[in-house]
């Protein structure tokens, strides 16, 4: 049963500390997407991979938040620092291209700051 | 501005009865529609539509899209408490598969017994 996992999937920091997420994505898939979801905003996404190049991280503010894919098999989501507003859960989805696909969603890291 | 939204924001049923969730879209270059339900955790997929009129069914859901028009429908019959969940409505655009989707921001589906 492929899945997307994800880690952590809690995390609660003070304000200032650097935020490590990390993405699995499902073996194969070529396409690996940040989203962010509040309350107030819904889902929105952050950056997107295609074959572990970045192709669009026009959601992302530039000056805390990067985003990488070291390898095929991880992806990851960084904030430094992080601030009280980036309080949210953060998911990340995988698909296989370049036909249409179906992005299957990973359980998401819920991330407070204090 | 491209948006998709989704009507009703929430809506309270009885076990049994029938739903019927709403979503409209203003998006150039349209390519797909895709449902999903969220639980407390991931949203999985449900449906993805890209032709008008054709419908698509699974066990109780069943979903349709009209591109002339810009909507969508999702139709649950029969429901059952564990319909209980946020439906999202999405889409993507753009020539190729590969592009994030564009979500509304759900309808919060209570079934009570």
């Amino acid at each position: 049963d492929a899945r997307v996992t994800q880690t952590p999937r809690h995390k609660v920091t003070e304000m200032g500390q650097e935020v490590t997420m990390r993405c699995q994505p499902i073996l194969g898939h070529n396409t690996v997407f940040w989203y962010r979801q509040t309350m107030m905003q819904g889902l929105e996404l952050l950056a997107y991979f295609r074959n572990r190049a970045p192709l669009d991280d026009s959601g992302m503010p530039k000056d805390r938040f990067s985003a990488e894919m070291p390898d095929a098999t991880l992806a990851t989501l960084k904030i430094q620092p992080s601030e009280p507003r980036d309080s949210a859960v953060y998911f990340c989805a995988s698909g296989q291209g370049p036909a249409l696909f179906e992005q299957y969603f990973g359980p998401g890291t819920r991330l407070t700051v204090t | 501005e491209d948006k998709v939204v989704q009507s009703p924001l929430s809506l309270v049923v009885h076990e049994g009865d029938t739903v019927t969730l709403n979503c409209s879209y203003e998006v150039t270059n349209f390519r797909s529609l895709l449902w999903y339900k969220q639980e407390k955790k991931a949203p999985t997929f449900l449906f993805m539509l890209t032709s008008s009129g054709i419908e698509k069914k699974s066990g109780r859901l069943s979903s349709i899209l009209d591109k002339k028009e810009l909507f969508s429908i999702l139709n649950i019959t029969a429901t059952q408490t564990g319909d209980s969940a946020i439906y999202l409505c999405a889409l993507t655009q753009g020539d190729s598969g590969n592009t994030p989707l564009v979500f509304g921001k759900g309808t919060r589906l209570s079934v009570i017994a």
